[in-house]
């Protein structure tokens, strides 16, 4: 079990340049979450996926937002022509099937949109 | 609507003492799964207690215990004999266990330093 991982750490880019995350989960958990963190905020909900499908999407995902999870393991987030008001930190969490077992959180991808 | 309230946004303890976290939150739902998370400065998240809400008994792990009322939909964190390690943010959360709703709803957070 080497935990959750993230990459990359840090991404700076332009506004109006296209980003992709990627999150591997732990292995054997099905459940894969992506949440995203302002500055002194707690992080907020944006999608989850069971398996390779994508089950719930917040109001907060905008159509430039799109996520997969082909074949039920990594996933990746894009987020295409960036805004300033997406930087931020997005974190990735897995968990077993039930909704109740603990969601176990990455390292979080930090965001600056220039 | 599903909110966390954790009022306090800083506080300050003295190593060694004790200090309550406190959270307040509001669903509708009657089955959900309470968490306290801990984010260490530049670090990643990680779970410090959790709490079934059908259970009455209250969550201990080591130095860290809750105080679940869940008529006043109440749940807050002690940290007994606090070390300087416990510097960090600390999230308040719940989580719906039935139906198709599994997202986290987080509190803003407090920030707790530990002073030496």
């Amino acid at each position: 079990d080497t935990g959750v991982s993230q990459d990359p750490r840090h991404k700076i880019t332009k506004r109006g340049q296209n980003v992709t995350f990627r999150c591997d989960p732990i292995s054997e958990h099905n459940r894969l979450y992506w949440y995203r963190q302002t500055l002194g905020q707690g992080p907020e909900f944006l999608t989850y996926f069971q398996n390779e499908a994508q089950l719930e999407k917040s109001r907060l995902l905008s159509d430039r937002f799109s996520a997969e999870r082909p074949k039920g393991s990594f996933s990746t987030l894009e987020i295409q022509r960036t805004e300033q008001g997406d930087s931020a930190m997005y974190l990735c969490a897995s968990s077993s099937y039930t909704p109740q077992e603990t969601q176990y959180f990455g390292p979080g991808t930090r965001l600056l949109v220039l | 609507a599903q909110t966390v309230t954790q009022s306090q946004p800083e506080m300050s303890v003295q190593e060694a003492e004790t200090v309550t976290l406190s959270c307040t939150y509001d669903t509708s739902e009657n089955n959900y799964y309470l968490f306290w998370y801990k984010q260490p400065p530049s670090r990643q998240m990680i779970l410090v207690i959790r709490q079934e809400a059908y259970k009455q008994q209250n969550a201990t792990e080591n130095r860290f215990s809750v105080n679940f009322q869940k008529a006043a939909k109440s749940f807050s964190l002690k940290i007994s004999d606090s070390q300087l390690g416990d510097t960090a943010m600390y999230f308040c959360a719940f989580i719906h266990i039935t139906g198709a709703n599994s997202k986290l709803t987080f509190g803003k957070g407090i920030t707790l330093s530990v002073r030496p």
